[in-house]
């Protein structure tokens, strides 16, 4: 099992859609948890940080399950700009090491 | 956001070649730095994590005498690729963390193209 496993996508959604992803991992002891976005041939740049009592930035909305070891994004009123590949990013014990996700791509249509 | 560098951007070298590439933190120090590697439609991979002044911990699979890291100082972090072959051929990655900070920063990436 993948330490940190996403459904790769992609999810093509029409403007003004809202959709979500879900991210899994592995490891309980994990520390802390991030959504980065990327977009084609650029580097991942940070989305949002994931708390247990979850969080909103916009129309962007993050949370965690520590019981059930999932994150997950939700975004409404999807925008074409919003069309990237979003990574679940895990911080390991310690918050030392960190595992992302192989990315779910995500294709926002007028 | 803290402003991570590289350089080159891009670099075409020929098989057998060693390739240097810098990262560096612009406005703060970063205590730890990571390098990574993808290829094309695949996740990042981490291949190393060096903190300023030691030896770099590599991930399994990553040979440390090919892929040189150096970490001299909290600012500065090079990976030499040795004996470059097309295999080699990937868009890699730095990203640094600061001591105070719980979020990495990315450096733009270099992509790497060996002939």
């Amino acid at each position: 099992r993948k330490e940190v496993e996403q459904d790769p996508g992609p999810f093509n959604v029409p403007e003004g859609a809202t959709v979500a992803f879900n991210c899994t991992y592995s490891n309980s002891a994990s520390q802390s948890f991030f959504w980065y976005r990327q977009d084609c041939r650029k580097e991942p740049k940070l989305l949002m940080s994931v708390y247990s009592s979850g969080n909103e930035d916009g129309r962007f909305t993050a949370q965690l399950n520590r019981a059930s070891q999932y994150i997950s994004l939700l975004i409404r009123d999807s925008k074409l700009s919003d069309s990237a590949t979003y990574l679940c990013v895990v911080n390991g014990a310690g918050g030392f090491k960190t595992i992302f996700g192989a990315g779910t791509r995500l294709f926002v249509k007028a | 956001g803290a402003v991570v560098s590289q350089h080159p951007s891009r670099v075409i070298c020929k098989s057998g070649t060693s390739v240097k590439i810098e990262c560096r933190s612009l406005d703060f120090q970063a205590t730890t730095m990571f390098w990574y590697r993808q290829f094309p439609k695949q996740s990042l991979m981490l291949m190393a994590t060096s903190n300023e002044g030691s030896k770099a911990t590599y991930e399994q699979g990553v040979e440390k005498d090919k892929f040189l890291i150096n970490h001299a100082s909290l600012t500065l972090s090079t990976l030499t690729v040795t004996s470059a072959h097309p295999e080699d051929s990937s868009f890699y990655i730095c990203s640094a963390r600061g001591a105070v900070e719980h979020e990495q920063y990315f450096g733009p990436g270099t992509r790497l193209t060996v002939t």
